[in-house]
C-alpha cells in the first residue's frame, strides 16, 4: 500500500508570493489533516478535510487555506507569505472514522526569502 | 485550554541507559494517546498508542508507555536506548472522540555512543 505523498518535497518562495502544496493520502483514506513544523512551536495544526469538507480548523490566519478534492487528495495554499511561514508542512491521512491514527508523508519545507 | 505537554525538550543520555519521557495533557475526558517518532531526515512513524483497556501500552523497538488516568500522563520509557533511538519525539492526544489530535511541542532524544 503506497504511503502519503506531499509535493513538492522542498521549495523556496519569497515573501509576498503565495504557494500551493499537493498531499495525496493512503488510498481508501477519507481524512486528510495539514500541520505546520517549526523548531520554537513544534506542529502545530492547521486544518482537517473529510469527504471535502473542512471538518477542523486550528488557530492560523486566513491566509492559510486548504481544499480537498473528490478523490480525497489534498492542496494547501499560503497566501502574500511571510519569512515566518517557513517551515515543514506535513499532510497526515487517516480513514477519518472514529478514532484512527494518522499516517504522516514526509513533508514540503518551506523557505521564504 | 487543552493542550499536551512534554517538559523534556532536549535529552542526552548514554547508550544502555534507561529512558522516560514525560507527557501530561490537560483533558478530564476520555482520551487516546499516542507516541511518534521522527528519526533524523525521515518521516512521522507511530510508535505506539492506546485506545483502551490495559494501561500498559507496548511498541515498537522495545519502547512502553503507561498511561495514568489520575495523573493525565501518558509517559514514554524503554530500559535500554541504542544510539539508532536518536530521533525527535512527540506525544500526542485525542481528547474528544471526533475531535482533532493534539502534539506535544517534541523531546529531542540524542544518544551517545
Amino acid at each position: 500500500k503506497a504511503g502519503v505523498t506531499q509535493t513538492p518535497r522542498y521549495l523556496i518562495k519569497t515573501r509576498g508570493q503565495q504557494v500551493t502544496l499537493s498531499c495525496s493520502p493512503i488510498s481508501g483514506h477519507r481524512s486528510v489533516s495539514w500541520y505546520q513544523q517549526t523548531p520554537g512551536q513544534g506542529l502545530q495544526f492547521l486544518f482537517e478535510y473529510f469527504s471535502e469538507t473542512q471538518r477542523n480548523k486550528g488557530n492560523f490566519p486566513g491566509r492559510f487555506s486548504g481544499r480537498q478534492f473528490s478523490n480525497s487528495r489534498s492542496e494547501m495554499n499560503v497566501s502574500t507569505l511571510e519569512l515566518g511561514d517557513s517551515a515543514l508542512y506535513l499532510c497526515a491521512s487517516s480513514s477519518g472514522e472514529g478514532l484512527t491514527e494518522a499516517f504522516f508523508g514526509q513533508g514540503t519545507r518551506l523557505t521564504v526569502v | 485550554a487543552q493542550s499536551v505537554s512534554q517538559h523534556n525538550h532536549h535529552v542526552i543520555l548514554s547508550e544502555a541507559a534507561s529512558l522516560e519521557l514525560g507527557c501530561n495533557y490537560s483533558y478530564g475526558g476520555t482520551v487516546n494517546l499516542f507516541w511518534y517518532v521522527q528519526y533524523p531526515g525521515q518521516h512521522l512513524q507511530l510508535l505506539l498508542k492506546y485506545f483502551s483497556g490495559d494501561p500498559l501500552v507496548k511498541g515498537i523497538k522495545g519502547f512502553e508507555a503507561e498511561f495514568i488516568k489520575s495523573k493525565f500522563s501518558f509517559n514514554l520509557r524503554k530500559p535500554s536506548v541504542q544510539w539508532s533511538d536518536t530521533a525527535e519525539y512527540f506525544c500526542a492526544v485525542i481528547m474528544n472522540r471526533d475531535d482533532k489530535i493534539i502534539f506535544g511541542k517534541g523531546t529531542r532524544l540524542h544518544i551517545l555512543p
